[in-house]
């Protein structure tokens, strides 16, 4: 039961280039969200899907793409890294039919723009 | 509306000591309130949650206490230990609802 996988943990980009943060559960949830985490700013939402084929911006969705064409993978696309897109990424992912409602978190990448 | 306030920043006390994390709400709307224990290098963790229609919900040594006028809710970590070491979040969302909104953590330090 591997839960929340998520690939890569380290990565380091040059500004302008693009990424692709991989997101995969293995748990049949519907539901999937991403988020950053900053110093002193908890954890902001990216992008959400509330399952296959649909999507939806969060709280800060600004230069990030998303697709969900299967129930178990998100991933993340950075269309052009920026510096302040240097942070801590987590998947996460949930389900309402179960019985505590909150999320099964990944273990992070941690991203870094030069 | 979508605020999560959450105090304090960081906590340090001793083994045994009772740390206590305050958070606040705005929006109605929010009926479910997890929160997080988070250790360094490892993604948030599920650790207890509790909804409005009760005031208190106790798991182990960890207790949540709400205020539902008040819109405020705390978690207790009773007899705390150094393991209990670790980044505290509280949330707020609605049942079954996928858009959590995060306080902005409380690192907690149990000296030894």
């Amino acid at each position: 039961n591997a839960g929340v996988t998520q690939t890569p943990k380290f990565q380091v980009l040059k500004t302008g280039q693009s990424m692709t943060l991989q997101c995969a559960q293995d748990m049949n949830h519907e539901y999937m969200s991403w988020y950053r985490q900053d110093p002193g700013m908890g954890l902001r939402l990216i992008h959400y899907s509330v399952g296959a084929g649909i999507t939806d911006q969060g709280e800060v969705p600004n230069g990030y793409n998303v697709s969900r064409s299967t129930t178990e993978d998100f991933p993340l696309r950075l269309l052009s890294a920026a510096p302040s897109q240097t942070s801590v990424y987590f998947c996460a992912s949930s389900s309402p039919r179960g019985k505590l409602y909150g999320y099964t978190f990944g273990s992070g990448t941690r991203l870094t723009v030069v | 509306q979508q605020q999560v306030k959450q105090s304090p920043q960081s906590l340090i006390v001793q083994k045994g000591g009772i740390p206590i994390i305050n958070c606040a709400y705005e929006n109605t709307a929010f009926d479910y309130f997890p929160w997080y224990q988070q250790f360094p290098g490892k993604g948030p963790a599920l650790l207890i949650a509790i909804r409005p229609d009760v005031s208190e919900k106790k798991e182990g040594r960890f207790t949540i206490s709400f205020n539902k006028s008040a819109k405020q809710f705390s978690l207790h970590i009773m007899d705390s230990q150094p393991g209990d070491s670790a980044t505290y979040f509280c949330a707020a969302q609605r049942t079954g609802g996928f858009k959590t909104i995060f306080g902005a953590g409380t690192r907690l330090f149990v000296k030894a």
